[in-house]
């Protein structure tokens, strides 16, 4: 059965800092791996989708990598602001299985 | 194009009532989920619906009913609710496999049983 962990489970850094967030995922025969960001309150919204033959995807000052064989993925937030502070979560799709399997979520507060 | 929509987004029912909740889309998705989400749990796949006319249990089917009525609607029905389904419910709409797979969601439907 896939399990997928999110770690740390909250993290509170100042403005302008580097950020990674980490997903680990138990089973690696998996068909892709999405990253969300959710605002209190409201649903998920996509950030970065990475396919099981891609390495990594960057959109803006978000960059996520995959390596399947270790079972992870890291999303690199560089230069984080206030805006950021949302919860993140990963979820991978099995392979051969039309459904994803969420983490728990990384709640990140960024602070002036 | 509003994408995928929930309805309602706020719900109180007494034990043992039953409701129904409502999603729509109009991203021409094929497969579309329901997924309920509580503290410290993440998201947990209640049903999804690979194609209109088919339907399959998740990960927490039990206490569910699900109907896909054509391909933009997806409804979960709650018959006999229960304390332990309060919870936030989330619906989401995805593309065919030839396309990224990318998952949309609503907004949420927080539903609070008494």
């Amino acid at each position: 059965k896939q399990e997928v962990t999110q770690i740390p489970a909250a993290l509170s850094v100042p403005e302008g800092e580097n950020l990674v967030l980490n997903c680990s995922f138990t089973d690696s025969a998996i068909y892709n791996l999405q990253w969300f960001r959710q605002d209190p309150g409201k649903g998920l919204t996509s950030l970065l989708l990475i396919q099981s033959s891609q390495r990594e995807q960057t959109s803006g000052r978000l960059n996520a990598s995959l390596d399947k064989s270790s079972g992870r993925s890291t999303l690199y937030i560089a230069a984080s602001q206030p805006g950021d502070s949302a919860t993140y979560l990963c979820a991978v799709k099995d392979g051969g299985y039309n459904k994803l399997i969420f983490g728990a979520g990384t709640r990140l507060a960024v602070h002036p | 194009n509003a994408g995928v929509t929930q309805t309602p987004k706020f719900q109180v029912l007494k034990t043992g009532q039953s409701m129904t909740l409502q999603c729509a889309q109009d991203m021409n998705h094929n497969s579309m989920y329901w997924y309920r989400q509580d503290p410290g749990m993440g998201l947990r796949l209640i049903y999804y619906s690979a194609s209109e006319g088919t339907t399959d249990k998740g990960e927490v089917p039990n206490g569910y009913n699900v109907s896909r009525l054509n391909k933009r609607e997806f409804s979960l029905r709650l018959e006999s609710a229960a304390p332990s389904q309060t919870s936030v419910y989330f619906c989401a709409g995805q593309g065919t496999m030839t396309n990224t797979g990318e998952l949309f969601f609503g907004e949420g439907s927080r539903l609070t049983v008494l």
